[in-house]
């Protein structure tokens, strides 16, 4: 089946600095890639699609410029949370598409805790 | 803006009863429609994708669609303690990749 791998699985940071977050399709090829957030208790909240060899699009309340998303193969897309603040403390979540087998159904990563101290 | 919603439970049912999960959705454009269930702490695993009005059967799952009604369901058979999860929707809209999912509905199978 279609897996995903997230690295690192959970990153403690702090305020101010950066954090980078990698997500791998081990099995296939994926031209589209999903960024997600979660909260405690929440559910998960779409924050952009990582399109291969193109810009990001985001969705709308997501700043472009404190996340950085970097799509640079068919096989790994990158999110890159820049001067991070406590409130940016969250479950990061990837997940990808088969889009050249024609699937509809999105894999997702093991996800990233990311804590801001 | 495109919602999904569920109840939130908890929802709890017997070992070997049939577990009944809803959903509702807005965007009478969407045109995929997935369940996921979340452990705690974990990540979301895909349980069922249906894309068609009527039932769709995989195992002890059964996902049902009714675009009329912008409703769809899940029901888990002889449900089984390991089933104890949060399962979420989630609705893909028509030309739209991402996901919308609603904030779950978290099961209980007692023992």
């Amino acid at each position: 089946g279609a897996v995903v791998s997230q690295h690192p699985s959970w990153v403690i940071c702090k305020s101010g600095t950066s954090v980078k977050i990698e997500c791998r399709s081990l099995d296939f090829q994926a031209t589209t890639m999903f960024w997600y957030r979660q909260f405690p208790k929440q559910s998960l909240m779409l924050m952009a699609t990582s399109n291969e060899g193109s810009k990001a699009t985001y969705e709308q309340g997501v700043e472009k410029d404190k996340f950085l998303i970097n799509h640079a193969s068919l096989t790994l897309s990158t999110l890159t949370v820049t001067s991070a603040h406590p409130e940016d403390s969250s479950f990061y979540i990837c997940s990808a598409r088969d889009a050249i087998a024609g699937e509809s159904e999105q894999y997702f990563g093991p996800g990233t805790r990311l804590t801001v101290t | 803006q495109k919602e999904v919603e569920q109840n939130s439970g908890p929802l709890s049912v017997p070992e070997g009863a049939i577990a009944s999960l809803n959903c509702t959705y807005s965007d009478r454009g969407s045109q995929s429609f997935f369940w996921y269930r979340q452990y705690s702490g974990k990540s979301p695993e895909l349980i069922m994708s249906i894309y068609s009005n009527g039932d769709k059967e995989d195992g002890r799952f059964t996902a049902q669609l009714n675009k009329a009604s912008q409703y769809v369901s899940l029901l888990i058979r002889d449900s089984q303690p390991s089933d104890s999860a949060t399962y979420l929707c989630a609705v893909r809209g028509g030309g739209a990749d991402g996901l919308t999912f609603g904030k779950g509905t978290h099961l209980i199978i007692q023992p």
